[in-house]
This record gives structure tokens, C-alpha cells and sequence, in this order.
């Protein structure tokens, strides 16, 4: 069976700190990655997608960037956090074209 | 993206069948009806899907009106674990899922 491994689970980090988020998927081959964020009390929001190696969309511009560099890996970073990249974030991977399968999160304050 | 309209909370209780309703009267021909529900401090879980028909599968039904102008989202015997954040959200396939603010389902023991 698949699963989707998330860490660290909760991170606090300084503002103007490095970050990086990893994802990883075992069980399937070649999936659809994302990455979601939601801030407290608010709903999710798409950062990015990949749909394979090294293929990166993103679909809002922010201080976060992404990067795919295995199969089944999918790394969400950023070189200098901001107070407002507090949040939920959320990995996910789709199985097929209406089912996506989401990890257990990372939850991040910027203090 | 067309849009979905959720009440914000619904309560109901243990062991009784839960009816969650989602308006989208702007929906398209292509445009699947998607359920995700999120228990607190979880990532969101996939419940069902459906385009014409009615579907079922082992964790809920989705009931789809003949205009496909509204769905509900039926838990036929809800328990304290049906206590979350449910998502109706349409799309046709593409990558990019919309959540809305959903409901708050509460469930009394």
C-alpha cells in the first residue's frame, strides 16, 4: 500500500531563517506531488505541483520555492522565512485524476 | 473555478445518518463533485467523488441532484471520528483543488 511521509512534524524557526520541508511517497511510482498551506484558520491553499522529476508549477508566488529531485521526493524550501509562512503544510499525492492522498503535515511557527 | 456554497457548521448526533449539503449551481458538464474531510490537526482525507450518479463506497454516499446543482454528502451512521471539517469541491481532473471554509460537522454523543 502507499504511504506519504512528512518532517519534521512541528518546526519553529526565526524569521529570515532557511527552511526545508521533505516529502516522501512510497508504494507507487512516478505520482503527482503537492504542496498545500494552511494558515491558521483558513482554508488550504496550492503552492505547488509536479507532476514529475525535476517539473515544478507554482501557483502562487510567495518566498517559497519548491524542487522534485527523486521520483518519489519533493522538497518545499525557502531561503529567509517571513512571520506571514506560519502555517499547515501539506503534502499530498494523487493516485488518480480525482483522489488525492494528503500526509500528516509539518506544522511551522516563525517566531 | 465554479464555486460551492456550504452551510459553515452542522451538528448531529452519535449513530444517526448525517445529510451534508453542497449548492453549486454554477457547475460545469466536466466538473466532478469531490468530498475531502479534515479531522482537527490532520491533513484532509478523501471521501468520495461522483459526476452524474450517485455513488457509494465504504465510508459515505454522495447524492447527486438530476440538474447536478446540488449534492449531499450522506454518513449513514455518524460516530465521534465523523467529527471534522467536510470540503465539497469541484473539479474536472486537473491538478489544482480548490478547499473552500467547508463545514464544521459536530457530532453529540
Amino acid at each position: 500500500s502507499q504511504t506519504i511521509h512528512q518532517w519534521p512534524a512541528t518546526l519553529v524557526q526565526p524569521v529570515g531563517s532557511p527552511l526545508s520541508l521533505e516529502c516522501t511517497v512510497e508504494g507507487t511510482s512516478n505520482p503527482n506531488l503537492y504542496w498545500y498551506r494552511q494558515a491558521a484558520g483558513r482554508g488550504l491553499q496550492l503552492l505547488f505541483y509536479s507532476v514529475g522529476i525535476g517539473q515544478i508549477s507554482s501557483e502562487v508566488p510567495q518566498n517559497l520555492s519548491a524542487s522534485r529531485p527523486q521520483d518519489r521526493q519533493f522538497i518545499l524550501s525557502s531561503k529567509k522565512l517571513l512571520l506571514s509562512d506560519s502555517g499547515f503544510y501539506l503534502c499530498a499525492w494523487r493516485s488518480h485524476p480525482h483522489e488525492q492522498y494528503f500526509g500528516p503535515g509539518t506544522r511551522l511557527t516563525v517566531t | 473555478d465554479a464555486k460551492t456554497t456550504q452551510p459553515n457548521s452542522m451538528e448531529s448526533n452519535e449513530e444517526e445518518p448525517v445529510h451534508l449539503p453542497c449548492n453549486h449551481s454554477t457547475i460545469s458538464g466536466t466538473d466532478y463533485i469531490h468530498w475531502y474531510r479534515q479531522l482537527p490537526s490532520q491533513g484532509p482525507e478523501y471521501v468520495i467523488h461522483g459526476l452524474t450518479s450517485n455513488v457509494n463506497n465504504r465510508m459515505a454516499s454522495l447524492a447527486i441532484a438530476e440538474d447536478r446543482k446540488s449534492s449531499t454528502l450522506i454518513l449513514h451512521r455518524a460516530t465521534l471520528r465523523d467529527a471534522a471539517v467536510y470540503y465539497c469541491i469541484l473539479n474536472f481532473g486537473n491538478e489544482k483543488l480548490t478547499f473552500g471554509t467547508g463545514t464544521r460537522l459536530t457530532i453529540i454523543p
